[in-house]
Formats: structure tokens, sequence, C-alpha cells
């Protein structure tokens, strides 16, 4: 039974330009959440998916956006990358919404 | 706004020792959960607690929940190389289908 699985694992990206992250959630999770991770500090939310629909909003500007396909699968997109979203980035799954979350591994994405 | 305070920030403990941290709200938390990170690695849900005054046990660690819900500890007992990490304690934002706010966790050092 795999968990949560997060591509790539690893991305360097230059100012401006636009990234894709992936995740697939644990089987018999419907929901999914990402996280932005800076070095030492605590997991920040960026939002949640349900019904492939975003449900809730942290935070964070326009230049974040997600999506959930029908296989529950997400993905985070983050256009005109700024040197501050250099981050460890983090997506978790829940079987329901406000259920414990599992996490993946994450995507560490550095900007240059 | 909500203020959760995790304190200590970090701990450095002799193994065999015992070890604490605490999480303070402001106002009163519909439940509260327990996530260790370990060094390059990812949350790992340890607990949930949502009764005033619950306490739950697993092997070494005995999780609290305060009588008025706006306090929480996490006491490890006899630590253990195997315990050092970041334990954040978390809450959901928005009541119980909310997503997770993260402290800043409390980073525990263990010397052999």
């Amino acid at each position: 039974d795999a968990g949560v699985t997060q591509s790539p694992t690893h991305l360097i990206k230059t100012r401006g330009q636009q990234v894709t992250l992936r995740c697939s959630p644990k089987s018999g999770h419907d929901t999914v959440s990402w996280y932005q991770q800076a070095l030492g500090q605590g997991p920040q939310f960026i939002f949640q998916y349900y019904e492939e629909e975003e449900r809730q909003r942290g935070n964070f500007p326009d230049r974040f956006s997600g999506h959930q396909f029908p296989n529950y699968s997400s993905e985070l997109n983050v256009n005109a990358l700024l040197l501050g979203d250099s981050a460890l980035y983090l997506c978790a799954s829940s079987p329901r919404v406000g259920q414990p979350q599992h996490f993946g591994d994450g995507t560490r994405l550095s900007i240059l | 706004g909500q203020q959760v305070m995790q304190i200590p920030q970090y701990q450095h403990v002799q193994e065999g020792e015992d070890f604490t941290t605490y999480c303070n709200s402001s106002t009163t938390l519909s439940n509260i959960q327990w996530y260790k990170q370990r060094p390059g690695g990812h949350p790992v849900f340890l607990i949930q607690l949502v009764k005033s005054g619950e306490v739950k046990k697993q092997k070494r660690l005995t999780f609290q929940f305060g009588e008025a819900k706006k306090n929480s500890s996490l006491h490890i007992t006899a630590t253990q190389t195997t315990d050092v990490g970041t334990y954040f304690c978390t809450w959901n934002y928005g009541g119980s289908q909310g997503n997770l706010i993260f402290g800043k966790g409390t980073k525990l050092s263990v010397k052999p």
C-alpha cells in the first residue's frame, strides 16, 4: 500500500519561471492538502482540495494555484517564482476533511 | 486572532533523560494533533486529542489535553537517539473541518 508520493523530489528554477509539483494521495484518501515549509520553520498551509475543488486556502498569493484530478491526485502550480519561494513543498492526504494527514516526502524547490 | 505557542523551541537532553514539550493556546481548541518530523524527513502523525482532560500513551510517549482545551503536552520518558526530531503540535483552523496550523515546533536533540 503506497503512501503519499510526490514528484519531483528536487527542482531548481530561476526567478520568474513557473513550476508544477505533483502528488498522489495514499490509497483510500480523497482529500489533498499542500504545505510550504521553509528551512527551520513549521509547514504553512497553502490550500486543500476535495472533490476536485479548492475547499480552503491559506495566506498565499494567487501565484499559487492547484488542481485535483478525478483519481484524487493533485498538482501545485506556482507562477512568477520569487527567491522566497525556495522551500520544501509537502503534500498531505487524508481519508476525509479534518482527519489526520499523511505526508509525502516533499519536493525541495530551489530558486536561483 | 488565535495564538498558539509551543515551548521550548529547542531541547538538548542526554539519552535516558525525560523530555516534555508544551503547547499553549489563547483560545479553546476543537482538537490537537501531534506530529514528529525527523531531520530531512516529513511530518508523521503521532496522535490526536479531542476530549477535555484526555491522556493518551504510546509506549514511552504520553500526550495530554488540558481541561480547558487550551493547552497540551507531549512527554517522552527515557529518551533514545531515535527520538531525535522536531515535534509539532497542530490544530485545525476553523474548527474540526479546518486545515492544520503548525506551530514552530520543538527541536529535540539527544546526546548518546
